[in-house]
Order: C-alpha cells, then sequence, then structure tokens
C-alpha cells in the first residue's frame, strides 16, 4: 500500500508562473482533502473532492486557485500567477468515505515563490 | 465560529509524562483526533474519540470531554523521538452536499523531549 503519494515534494516558481500540485489517493480512497500550512501555524482547510467532484470549496480563495479529481489520474491542485504569500507546505489526505474518523497525508509539497 | 486552543509549546525530559490540552468551540461535533508531525514531515494520525472517555494506544492515550469541549493526549515513557509537533483537530459534520465529516485543526503544540 503506497499511501497517498503526492509531487513534487519541492517546488520553486517565480511571482506571475503556474504551479501545479499532484496528490494521488491511497488505494481504494476516493475523498480527497487538500490543507495548505504555514510555516509554525496548522493545517488550514482548503477544499473536499470526490470523484469528479467539487464537494466543499470554503477554504479556497476565490482567485487563482483551483482543484480537481477526474475521473482518472491525480487530483491537481492549481495555483495560477503565484504571489510569495502562496509559500507554505500543502498537504492532501484521502479517506476511505465521508465519515472518516482520521485522515491519511501525504508528505506534501513545499512550494516557495521567489 | 469554530476554533481550537492548545498550548503552543511544552518542554519535557526522557521518560516522563507529559498531557498536552485541546479546548474547541464548534458546531456539529463529531469527535476529536490527534496527529503528530516531525518538523518537514507529514501530519501522521494517532487517535481519534468520539465518546468521552480515555483511548490508549501504547504509549500514548487520549481523552475526551464533550460536555467540557475539552480533551487532552498523554504521552507516557517519553523518548527524543517524540519531539514533534501535535495538533488537535476536530471533525464537524458538514451538512450540505450530502454530509462528510471535515477536520478543523489547532495551531499545534510543538514538544520539545531532552535527555
Amino acid at each position: 500500500n503506497a499511501g497517498v503519494m503526492q509531487n513534487p515534494r519541492h517546488l520553486v516558481r517565480r511571482r506571475g508562473q503556474e504551479a501545479r500540485l499532484r496528490c494521488s489517493p491511497m488505494k481504494g480512497h476516493s475523498h480527497v482533502y487538500w490543507y495548505r500550512q504555514l510555516p509554525e501555524e496548522g493545517l488550514k482547510f482548503m477544499v473536499y473532492l470526490q470523484k469528479e467532484n467539487i464537494i466543499d470549496e470554503s477554504g479556497m480563495p476565490k482567485e487563482r486557485f483551483s482543484a480537481e479529481f477526474p475521473k482518472e489520474g491525480p487530483s491537481i491542485l492549481r495555483i495560477q500567477q503565484v504571489v510569495r504569500g502562496d509559500s507554505a507546505a500543502y498537504f492532501c489526505a484521502s479517506s476511505t468515505g465521508d465519515r472518516a474518523l482520521g485522515y491519511t497525508f501525504g508528505s506534501g509539497t513545499r512550494l516557495t515563490v521567489v | 465560529g469554530q476554533s481550537l486552543e492548545q498550548p503552543s509549546e511544552v518542554t519535557a525530559v526522557e521518560g516522563a509524562i507529559v498531557q498536552i490540552n485541546c479546548t474547541y468551540q464548534t458546531s456539529g461535533f463529531y469527535g476529536l483526533s490527534w496527529y503528530q508531525q516531525h518538523d518537514g514531515g507529514a501530519p501522521t494520525f494517532l487517535s481519534y474519540n468520539a465518546l468521552d472517555g480515555l483511548e490508549e494506544t501504547g504509549r500514548f492515550s487520549s481523552f475526551l470531554s464533550r460536555s467540557d469541549s475539552y480533551g487532552y493526549l498523554l504521552l507516557q515513557e517519553l523518548q527524543m523521538k517524540d519531539s514533534a509537533s501535535y495538533f488537535c483537530a476536530v471533525a464537524t459534520r458538514v451538512t450540505f452536499s450530502g454530509g462528510y465529516n471535515k477536520l478543523i485543526f489547532g495551531a499545534g503544540t510543538r514538544l520539545a523531549v531532552h535527555p
């Protein structure tokens, strides 16, 4: 069982570029959650997706951020026209259903905007 | 709104016992969970309490009192490798779109274990 796989582990982007973060959930998991963590802070909820559906995007900034979880392939978190404030660790988690008692997290993508 | 409070830092020595408290305010409470995160690492699930009382898993135990909106994580026989950040997280039941459990995290407690 490979666990939740995220790539890349580290991503450096210049201001104005696009960042694409990928997440493959654990085998058998069809529920994906994205969280953002700033240094020395807790994890902040961004979005919850099921296959081909965005269920809750209440934590996503309205501009520049989007997420998808297609029928085939990984979930993608996309940040357009990145700014320095987007620098953070982005974690993906997955679960088997909507009554999950605990999430399994991936190792995260550390995004640095220069 | 929803909020969780936990101490920002705790220091202890090897072999000791430490308790990390967490108080919360939320609607749609479903349970309280705890995660461990080492520097640069992923959050790792430790335990979950849906009902009042104590849950024990090896050296770690977690407690919940729903009437007091309070829980704690108890770490016994501390080891150097337990130095990490510990997060409490409230699972809240979101009722739209068919419903799901949403995890809201506290800011974390940094535990430093010294020889």
